[in-house]
């Protein structure tokens, strides 16, 4: 069946790069799409990045600039990069399986603190 | 990028009411607008698809509606498990989710 998990350290000094892998099962990352969504504790759902079936990639315009999407199709796996971390960047950070109708699969998250 | 704007935030229904919440898109996003319920300490689960379309294993007491940019969610006779917070979410350019309605027992 369709499954996604993520993994990364649950904290993170403030202005150091966030390195997140979401690694996926069921489906081909040649097929389908994941993008990632974060959640701050208490507060609703953004939508961070996606990396398409065919390896071209979106960012939330907000974000760009600190963003980096990847793959390794080889390993069914998803890499998000965020550069200059802030605490307001504190959040339970999602991947998910993505199409125009939404995300139709998410990952279980991992909590992501910034913190000194 | 395209902004939604969810309505209300939050909302307060005694069982067996009939609520509805809505989304409005900033521009025309055809019927490209997914809802979804997240409890706490939960992953979001998907509900509705492009407007109107029921996920595998959604209850027949939640529908969706709308087209354009005005958008509708309803919930035609409340259960206990329905209270949650729900969002909706545009995928017609890239991704944006609504700030979210918290729906609580009254």
């Amino acid at each position: 069946q369709v499954q996604l998990t993520e993994s990364g350290p649950g904290l993170v000094q403030p202005s150091r790069t966030l390195s997140l892998t979401c690694t996926v099962s069921g489906f081909s990352l040649t097929s389908y799409n994941v993008g990632w969504v974060r959640q701050p504790p208490g507060k609703g759902l953004e939508w961070i990045a996606a990396i398409w079936s065919g390896g071209t990639t979106d960012y939330n315009s907000a974000l760009k600039s600190r963003l980096s999407i990847s793959r390794d199709t080889s390993k069914s796996q998803v890499l998000l990069k965020m550069n200059s971390l802030q605490t307001e960047d504190t959040a339970m950070y999602f991947c998910a399986r993505s199409g125009t109708e939404g995300m139709d699969h998410w990952g279980q998250g991992v909590m992501v603190t910034v913190s000194s | 990028a395209i902004q939604v704007t969810q309505s209300p935030t939050s909302l307060s229904a005694s069982l067996g009411d009939r609520v509805t919440l809505t989304c409005r898109a900033s521009q025309d996003i055809n019927n490209k607008m997914a809802w979804y319920q997240q409890k706490p300490g939960e992953v979001p689960q998907l509900l509705i698809y492009y407007a109107s379309t029921l996920q595998s294993g959604t209850p027949s007491r939640f529908s969706g509606s709308g087209a354009g940019t005005d958008f509708s969610f309803t919930i035609s006779h409340l259960q206990s498990e329905d209270f949650a917070t729900y969002y909706c979410l545009q995928g017609y350019d890239l991704y944006t989710f609504g700030a979210g309605t918290k729906l609580e027992l009254k």
